[in-house]
């Protein structure tokens, strides 16, 4: 299966803050990168897909980059309802295999 | 509007089988694959399965592959998931999700608790 690290694990940030989260594959996955936010007690939301592609209703401070191995994703003006986990994924092969998270907090 | 509603919360022993449901609504049933994913607390979400509701072929993780089992019934516009030989390591929240590679819907989710 391919193996997806994200770092970092935890993130402390301000409102208002521009943050970059990273996920890497361990082979390469192409463009087949999914980024999901996560908030407790709910299921995960599509953000972005392959890629660079934001999902219908996302705002556009969420954005994502990134192909082959290393991709990111960059919210440019942190609000208080973006306060949560985000996940990669990787679409390219039959695992789906997700990343570890990436806790967003507020500082 | 699209929506997948996932059965209820289950307490089950081990050794046991559960089964959750996830009927949807606001699309065309037949048109994209449902999968399911589960989530341990504290964990990241795990792919298990698949299923494309018009053929009713699947692929599954090989980690679940003899456990695990996914069934449609395209008149109900219902997909099932059916584990076994639970364990308490299965304690998880169990989610159904839509899409072909990312997934844009999601249900609920169902919380699993293997416990003797």
């Amino acid at each position: 299966d391919i193996q997806m690290t994200q770092s970092p694990s935890t993130l402390s940030a301000f409102v208002g803050d521009r943050v970059t989260i990273t996920c890497r594959a361990s082979q390469s996955v192409s463009s087949w990168l999914a980024w999901y936010q996560q908030k407790p007690g709910a299921a995960p939301k599509l953000l972005i897909y392959k890629a660079s592609n934001l999902e219908n209703g996302v705002p556009s401070r969420f954005s994502g980059s990134g192909s082959g191995t290393e991709f990111t994703l960059t919210i440019s003006s942190l609000q208080p309802d973006d306060f949560a986990t985000y996940y990669c994924q990787e679409q390219n092969s039959d695992s789906f295999s997700f990343g570890q998270g990436t806790k967003l907090e507020i500082k | 509007q699209v929506q997948l509603v996932q059965s209820g919360a289950e307490v089950k022993k081990p050794g046991a089988s559960v089964k959750i449901s996830c009927k949807t609504s606001g699309y065309a049933f037949t048109s994209f694959a449902l999968h399911w994913v589960r989530q341990a607390p504290g964990q990241r979400p795990e792919w298990m399965g698949w299923i494309n509701p018009g053929t009713g072929n699947t692929k599954y993780s090989q980690k679940f592959q003899a456990t695990f089992t996914i069934t449609g019934d395209t008149s109900a516009k219902t997909a099932y998931m059916e584990l076994s030989s639970l364990r308490s390591e299965d304690t998880a929240v169990y989610f159904c999700a839509r899409g072909s590679r990312e997934f844009d819907y999601w249900g609920q989710g169902t919380l699993v608790t293997v416990s003797s």
